[in-house]
């Protein structure tokens, strides 16, 4: 089946750093990618919808600065959490949908666990 | 609008229990409907998903038939296994906007041995 490679898959790291996070489908071309943020057992909450070769769309309430997102080739998308701080910590999903058409669901990485000390 | 109601968790069974978590949705229009599975620690994956009125998604054991005249995806396993212990969230999606998932909250499941 389809799969979505998330990197890296757990960064610890101080406040006022940078974090880049890849998302890269392998066996597919995803026009579309989703990234999420999921809070302790809680539901996912949906960032960005990003289309490749174009700027990405936000969800009222994020922050687009903060939360940079390129989605450069049908392969890869990629999160950048600007200036990280404590209550940036969550975990990060990303997901892809194969092709354009019908009704393809989306396939998701295995997440990133971001701690920001 | 869209919407994506699951009953609230968690959910203890003993292994070989009968599982049912339901799930209801509100949506204009003929939506698709999607059961994902999150394992502890991971991310999610697709566990079945259903594309019209009076489709069942199987998988693993699971079942889950798309009823419009209930609005319901309600997902059913006979016999649990303890590694059937996970979260489980429906979600449905719709035509246009990307076709965004809209999630449901989510349904803790833990199954002892």
């Amino acid at each position: 089946g389809a799969v979505v490679s998330q990197h890296p898959s757990r960064v610890i790291c101080k406040s006022g750093t940078s974090v880049k996070i890849e998302c890269r489908s392998l066996d597919f071309q995803a026009t579309t990618m989703f990234w999420y943020r999921q809070f302790p057992k809680k539901s996912l909450m949906l960032m960005a919808t990003s289309n490749e070769g174009s700027k990405a769309t936000y969800e009222q309430g994020v922050e687009k600065d903060k939360f940079l997102i390129n989605h450069a080739s049908l392969t890869l998308s990629t999160l950048t959490v600007t200036s990280a701080h404590p209550e940036d910590s969550s975990f990060y999903i990303c997901s892809a949908r194969d092709g354009q058409g019908g009704n393809q669901p989306q396939h998701f990485g295995d997440g990133t666990r971001l701690s920001i000390l | 609008g869209n919407s994506v109601t699951q009953m609230e968790g968690p959910v203890t069974l003993s292994e070989e229990a009968f599982l049912t978590i339901n799930c209801t949705y509100t949506a204009t229009g003929y939506p698709s409907l999607f059961w994902y599975v999150q394992y502890p620690g991971e991310g999610l994956q697709l566990l079945l998903k259903a594309t019209k009125a009076d489709d069942k998604g199987s998988n693993k054991g699971f079942e889950a038939t798309y009823r419009k005249e209930t609005t319901s995806f309600h997902l059913e396993k006979g016999s649990v296994q303890v590694s059937d212990s996970a979260v489980y969230f429906c979600a449905l999606s719709k035509s246009g906007n990307n076709r965004k998932l809209i999630w449901g909250l989510g349904t803790s499941l833990a199954v002892n041995p």
